[in-house]
């Protein structure tokens, strides 16, 4: 079974500094994506950055980057230059085709508190 | 609006009553999927639509769940006789099938409160 481990319930980090979040996965599958979101506080989940497991090169979306490995089976989101706005609970997602059907499996997610 | 929408957002009923959520998927979206998110924890999928087809159920959708897309737009998620177990937040999400990935645009959510 397709399952997401986020190991961190939570993180802080001050304004301006750099914070990683982990991520690990198990699957048996080859072809599949990758996903970190972010939900504020009352607001709508949005996408921050995705990652195709095919591609070696680790996706960036400017402060945000990701650390993927693939044979560990982990993929770690990177903050660089933290805000106040980055404040929210951030989930990783796996996401995988099984029969014609397209499914996402999210972790439990990891509550970022910036300091000011 | 170019996004996803949900109503209602909150929503409180007694043990026992029915209630009913709708989704307005983006418009040119073909798939449609429910979520239930409950405290401490990440979406759990419940269900998907292809169209108005119903393509896949979770074993989380006991029988006092149903969802409808009838015309290929909007979707409704109703539960039978809530329970406070139902008591969760609900999330709709559509995307665009297209070759490859096909992103997953979130709405808001309707938070059920079972008294």
């Amino acid at each position: 079974a397709q399952t997401v481990t986020q190991s961190q319930p939570e993180m802080s980090v001050q304004e301006a500094e750099t914070v990683t979040l982990s991520c690990t996965y198990d699957t048996s599958e080859s072809d599949y994506y990758l996903f970190w979101y972010k939900q504020p506080p009352s607001r709508q989940m949005i996408l921050v950055i995705r990652q195709e497991a095919y591609k070696q090169q680790n996706a960036t979306e400017n402060r945000f980057s990701v650390n993927f490995q693939k044979a560990a089976k982990s993929f770690s989101l990177k903050i660089s230059d933290s805000q106040l706005g980055d404040a929210a609970m951030y989930f990783c997602a796996y996401r995988y085709l099984q029969g014609g059907s397209e499914k996402l499996v999210f972790g439990k997610g990891t509550k970022l508190t910036v300091n000011p | 609006d170019t996004g996803v929408s949900q109503d209602p957002r909150h929503k409180i009923t007694k043990r026992g009553q029915n209630v009913t959520f709708r989704c307005d998927p983006i418009s040119e979206h073909n798939r449609l999927y429910w979520y239930r998110q409950t405290l401490g924890q990440g979406p759990e999928f419940l269900t998907y639509f292809q169209n108005e087809a119903q393509l896949e159920k979770s074993r989380l959708l006991s029988d006092r769940f149903s969802a409808e897309r009838p015309k290929g737009s909007f979707s409704t998620l109703e539960i039978q006789r809530t329970e406070q177990g139902d008591s969760a937040m609900y999330l709709c999400a559509s995307s665009l099938q297209r070759q490859g990935l096909n992103e997953q645009y979130f709405g808001p959510g309707t938070r059920l409160t079972v008294t």
